[in-house]
């Protein structure tokens, strides 16, 4: 089966730098996207990755290893306003988008 | 630049009665759209998704239906709501590339009582 494992829940500090890990076990691979998504409200796309290495998007930066089935969302500087959920979701052999729970981010001041 | 509309933004609706949500896309042409539900605290669902007018692709079997009258409109449908329908539903476009990220609309919650 396919899977995508992500933490249910995690806490910072404001100011302070959080990781999210996603990890997954998919049939095939060609793509890892993450998404914001606020309480009662849409997602909202942050990253992409394909390849291995990290991709940085001013506070947020993404990574990905292909050979190791992880990729990671990094924050910094965070602000309350970062509080959300954090999806992963990625792209299978079949370019089906297969998604993780999401990452409760709790953002204490 | 590219929009997307849903609505309505809340809807309660009886048990046994017909729902339709609807789903426009302006800015952009031949998009692909999808409908997706997400459950309290789970993952989110695919439930339809369409490459172009008429063609819908079906994820999981359902009491829903959808249809693409229009390149840039995407309805959800059910003849007779269940109480497992209720849930936030979400439009979603794409470009035609794999990469192309998914943007949402803003989602309707559907509370079937």
């Amino acid at each position: 089966g396919q899977n995508i494992d992500q933490p249910t829940e995690m806490t910072a500090t404001e100011g302070a730098i959080v990781q999210i890990n996603c990890t997954y076990q998919t049939s095939g691979f060609n793509g890892l996207f993450w998404y914001q998504q606020h309480a009662g409200e849409a997602p909202t796309f942050l990253s992409y990755n394909v390849l291995d290495g990290l991709e940085e998007k001013g506070r947020f930066s993404s990574f990905l290893s292909r050979s190791k089935g992880y990729s990671y969302l990094l924050l910094k500087e965070l602000q309350m306003k970062d509080s959300a959920s954090y999806l992963c979701a990625v792209l299978d052999s079949n370019y089906q988008l297969i998604w993780g729970a999401g990452t409760k981010l709790i953002i204490k001041p | 630049s590219q929009t997307i509309h849903q609505w309505p933004a809340t809807l309660v609706q009886p048990v046994g009665s017909p729902l339709s949500l609807e789903c426009t896309v302006e800015g952009t042409s031949n998009p692909n759209l999808y409908w997706y539900r997400q459950a309290a605290g789970r993952g989110l669902q695919l439930l339809f998704y369409s490459v172009g007018i008429g063609q819908i692709s079906s994820e999981v079997p359902q009491n829903l239906s959808a249809s693409r009258p229009q390149d840039r409109q995407f309805i959800l449908s059910s003849k007779k709501l269940l109480l497992s329908d209720s849930g936030f539903y979400l439009c979603a476009w794409s470009g035609t590339e794999p990469s192309s990220p998914l943007h949402f609309g803003n989602g309707t919650r559907l509370t079937v009582t």
